[in-house]
């Protein structure tokens, strides 16, 4: 089945610490890709996306994600976490046939400690 | 400018009763999407509209959800009657035509007792 793949339910981290967040998708052609993150009482947020070109993408708030096609693969990446960056983080991916509709992980839920 | 607004923020309903959630898409976005997350599972999208015409509603899970968007501004998704398993996170996001870029509201809360 077609599927997004988010293995990690749940991460926890230090303050400072990196991070890497896995996303695996199963279609076959390259789709467009997207992270969200959903902080407590907000809705989602747009992080980043991926639509063609360059396979390292800059987002807001200090994170990127890396394309890698031979992988199925969308993960996402900060150096350096902060306290803030505690939320739940979603990756998406559009088919580009499907006209928007937007498929999801599971969410990994990102807790930082102090 | 404003975002997606999303209207009640909670529901708490008896099954069997009909509730109607309200989205107000960014001004000038066409596109409008209705998504649903049950608890502990992925969010799932359930219909699209382009401007006051259902584009896809492969996602609606049964006829007892209706969803409109009259004059292609805002967009009701009524259930009834309410089950136990409707349950959950009803997220509504607009985009421009064209654009794959989706914007968010902070989604509906609903709880069927």
């Amino acid at each position: 089945a077609q599927s997004v793949t988010q293995p990690d339910i749940h991460i926890t981290v230090s303050e400072g610490a990196s991070l890497e967040l896995r996303c695996n998708y199963s279609y076959g052609a390259t789709p467009y890709l997207f992270w969200y993150v959903q902080s407590p009482g907000q809705g989602l947020q747009l992080l980043l996306k991926y639509f063609s070109g360059d396979t390292l993408v800059q987002g807001i708030k200090g994170f990127e994600a890396e394309f890698k096609r031979s992988q199925s693969s969308f993960n996402l990446r900060k150096p350096s976490v902060h306290w803030s960056d505690a939320a739940e983080y979603f990756c998406a991916v559009d088919r580009g046939s499907t006209l928007g509709r937007l498929y999801f992980g599971r969410g990994t839920q990102l807790t930082v400690w102090p | 400018e404003a975002g997606v607004t999303q209207f009640p923020s909670h529901s708490v309903i008896e099954k069997g009763q009909t509730v109607t959630l309200r989205c107000d898409p960014i001004s000038g976005h066409d596109n409008l999407y209705w998504y649903r997350r049950v608890m502990g599972k992925e969010i799932k999208f359930l219909l699209h509209f382009v401007k006051e015409s259902k584009q896809d509603e492969s996602g609606m899970p049964n006829n007892r959800f209706l969803a409109e968007r009259t004059g292609g501004t805002y967009s009701t998704l009524k259930v009834q009657p309410a089950e136990l398993e409707d349950s959950g996170v009803y997220f509504c996001a607009s985009s421009q035509l064209q654009l794959y870029e989706q914007y968010f509201g902070p989604g509906t809360r609903l709880t069927v007792t």
